[in-house]
């Protein structure tokens, strides 16, 4: 059974700093990983999906990268923001499992002004 | 932009009440998607559809059921509430383009259902 691990578990640091989160999975066997952004009380909103074949994506002041052999992907903020502060989770779908998303539990980030 | 609507933001029922929860897309997508979100326990897929009239049990779908009989709209049914359905209920759409090339999964604002 696919497990999804996102460490750390919650984050703070100052306004402008480049910043990295991490998402580990212990099945390789992926279709593709997404990142989401929560905020407090709100749905998730899908920030990149990066399929199993590539290794990157950019968005803006996001970057995500993937290493599927390894089961791990990072998402690089950079020159962070308060806008910036909300949860954000990830989440993969695989051989196994198809179109449903097996989901980390996420890490709450802080930027503080 | 895709938009997934969640008809309520805020409900509160009794317990042993039937509750339905609705959601809309608005992209034709074939994929939806029903979650519940619980602090450490994340979140949870409880029932899709890949089609019309077409569902597929999640990891939890005891005490729930699900219908769709239209592409657009996705129903979650609580048939005898519990307190333990007491959660953040989410709904999500996605466009199916074949096996194994996943588009990605679009929410709604999400639903705070409080059974009491």
């Amino acid at each position: 059974k696919q497990e999804v691990t996102q460490i750390p578990a919650a984050l703070s640091v100052p306004e402008g700093e480049n910043l990295v989160l991490n998402c580990s999975f212990t099945d390789s066997a992926i279709y593709n990983l997404q990142w989401f952004r929560q905020d407090p009380g709100k749905g998730l909103t899908s920030l990149l999906l990066i399929q199993s074949s590539q290794r990157e994506q950019t968005s803006g002041r996001l970057n995500a990268s993937l290493d599927k052999s390894s089961g791990r992907s990072t998402l690089y903020i950079a020159a962070s923001q308060p806008g910036d502060s909300a949860t954000y989770l990830c989440a993969v779908t695989g051989e196994t499992s198809g179109s449903r998303l097996t989901f980390g539990e996420g890490t709450q980030l802080t930027v503080n002004p | 932009d895709v938009k997934v609507t969640q008809s309520s933001r805020y409900l509160v029922k009794r317990t042993g009440e039937k509750v339905f929860l609705e959601c809309v897309q608005d992209m034709d997508h074939e994929n939806m998607f029903w979650y519940r979100q619980d602090p450490g326990l994340g979140l949870r897929l409880i029932y899709f559809s890949y089609d019309v009239k077409m569902k597929e049990k999640g990891d939890i779908p005891e005490g729930y059921s699900v219908s769709r009989e239209k592409k657009e709209r996705f129903s979650l049914i609580l048939e005898s509430a519990s307190t333990n359905q007491t959660s953040m209920y989410l709904c999500a759409s996605s466009l199916f383009i074949g096996w194994g090339y996943n588009q990605p999964q679009h929410f709604g604002d999400g639903t705070r259902l409080s059974i009491l």
